[in-house]
């Protein structure tokens, strides 16, 4: 079975500061990886994906993240966050089996401050 | 650019009371989920379809609600009776099978008094 465990619920982080938002997996089938974000009264969206090859994922709005095999992490990076960028954010996997149904963690609130 | 329609994007109602959410699909995705968000309980997978088939209810509760796929364009969330502890906000994604990601409405506040 899979499963994701986001490691932090609040990550409170001043602007222009670094923040990483740390995800972890379970699987015992191939994963493919996925971040969203979501603000509020909106739904998730896709910030970026891993399915296959380089394991350093560029996405939007400057996020990246790195697809660790070996820590079975999928960590999401930004080298400096806005105000802008204050919203809940969600580290999903997919796999081969169960239909391609996908798990999703129970997300971090990234709180920018000024 | 395309996007997932859900209506209604309010909606108050007594206990009680159906309750029926609709959801647009993008056109051409093939699979069609049902999410329900709540501060306790985070996002909860509800049902999945694929071309129209139910693959996986096992997160809905069976006495109350159902969910069904009348045609292509169009996916039905219902709950009859509804009760207050089904305040939530409902999520529609749609996708096309294999790994690919999900596209999200906005979604369904649902307020049952």
């Amino acid at each position: 079975a899979q499963s994701v465990t986001q490691l932090d619920s609040q990550v409170p982080v001043f602007e222009e500061a670094p923040v990483e938002l740390r995800c972890n997996y379970s699987s015992s089938v191939s994963v493919y990886l996925f971040w969203y974000v979501q603000y509020p009264n909106q739904g998730l969206q896709l910030l970026l994906k891993y399915l296959s090859g380089s394991t350093l994922v560029k996405g939007i709005n400057g996020f990246e993240a790195e697809f660790n095999k070996s820590q079975t992490s999928f960590h999401l990076r930004k080298p400096s966050v806005h105000i802008s960028d204050t919203a809940e954010y969600f580290c999903a996997v997919s796999g081969d089996t169960g239909g391609f149904k996908t798990i999703f963690g129970a997300g971090t609130r990234l709180f920018v401050k000024a | 650019d395309a996007r997932v329609t859900q209506t209604p994007r309010h909606k108050v109602t007594e206990m009680g009371q159906e309750v029926t959410m609709r959801c647009q699909p993008i056109l051409g995705h093939n699979t069609v989920f049902w999410y329900r968000q709540t501060m306790m309980q985070g996002l909860e997978l509800l049902a999945y379809f694929r071309n129209r088939a139910p693959l996986d209810d096992s997160g809905m509760p069976k006495d109350r609600f159902s969910a069904e796929m009348p045609d292509a364009t169009l996916a039905t969330l219902k709950i009859q009776p509804s009760e207050p502890r089904d305040s939530a906000v409902y999520f529609c994604a749609s996708g096309l099978v294999g790994a690919q990601p999900q596209h999200f409405g906005d979604g369904t506040r649902l307020s049952i008094l």
